[in-house]
């Protein structure tokens, strides 16, 4: 089976930055991508790592190591719109899914 | 404009009844995912296809029916063997699976 962790919650301040973390357990693994939902709306895709290492995408980066099994998505400059949930998904095979229970980010000014 | 286009917006479904939920996309993609997600949790897989005329069952299949049999469609049937299907359903697709592009969902009801 299929196992993902991350925090179900994390608030931050306007303009810190702030990290969240994916620990996963699964059969196989492709890569790592890390999703934002807004309340109502779809996902939509952020970022995706298949290799250790970290990944960069202006305000967003994502990280991660295959040997502990473990990522990250780390946003800096928070914006009071980056409020969302966060959703870890790893690839397990060529066409396969799986997503994490997601975090919702709260910023505060 | 590709895209993927989820229909209805909103579903209202009374016990006992089987509903079906459209899902197209012409982003030419070979993959396609059902999500359930429940308030404040995450997307639960229901079924994912790969290829046209075949598809397998996720995590929570039991009580949803699906078909493959254009590559553009893939439409879910809720059946009343699903006891509680008031949820917000979303489809994905995918090239790889690196990137999945999803429908705006569709929000289920039992009346």
């Amino acid at each position: 089976g299929q196992s993902l962790e991350q925090p179900s919650e994390v608030t931050a301040v306007e303009g810190a930055i702030v990290q969240i973390n994916c620990t996963y357990q699964t059969s196989g693994f492709y890569g790592l991508s890390w999703y934002q939902q807004h309340d109502g709306g779809a996902p939509t895709f952020l970022s995706y790592n298949a290799l250790d290492g970290l990944e960069e995408t202006g305000r967003f980066s994502s990280f991660l190591s295959r040997s502990d099994s473990y990522g990250y998505l780390l946003l800096q400059e928070l914006q009071m719109k980056d409020s969302a949930s966060y959703f870890c998904a790893v690839q397990t095979g060529a066409n396969n899914l799986f997503f994490g229970t997601g975090t919702r980010l709260t910023v505060i000014p | 404009d590709g895209g993927i286009t989820q229909s209805p917006k909103y579903l209202f479904r009374k016990e006992g009844q089987n509903v079906t939920l459209s899902c197209e996309q012409n982003l030419n993609h070979d993959a396609m995912y059902w999500y359930r997600q429940d308030p404040g949790q995450g997307l639960r897989l229901i079924y994912y296809s790969q290829i046209v005329n075949d598809f397998q069952k996720g995590d929570i299949a039991e009580g949803y029916s699906v078909s493959r049999e254009k590559k553009e469609s893939f439409p879910l049937t809720v059946t009343s063997a699903q006891k509680n299907p008031t949820a917000f359903y979303l489809c994905a697709s995918s090239s790889d699976s690196t990137e999945a592009f999803f429908g705006q969902g569709t929000r289920l009801t039992v009346v």
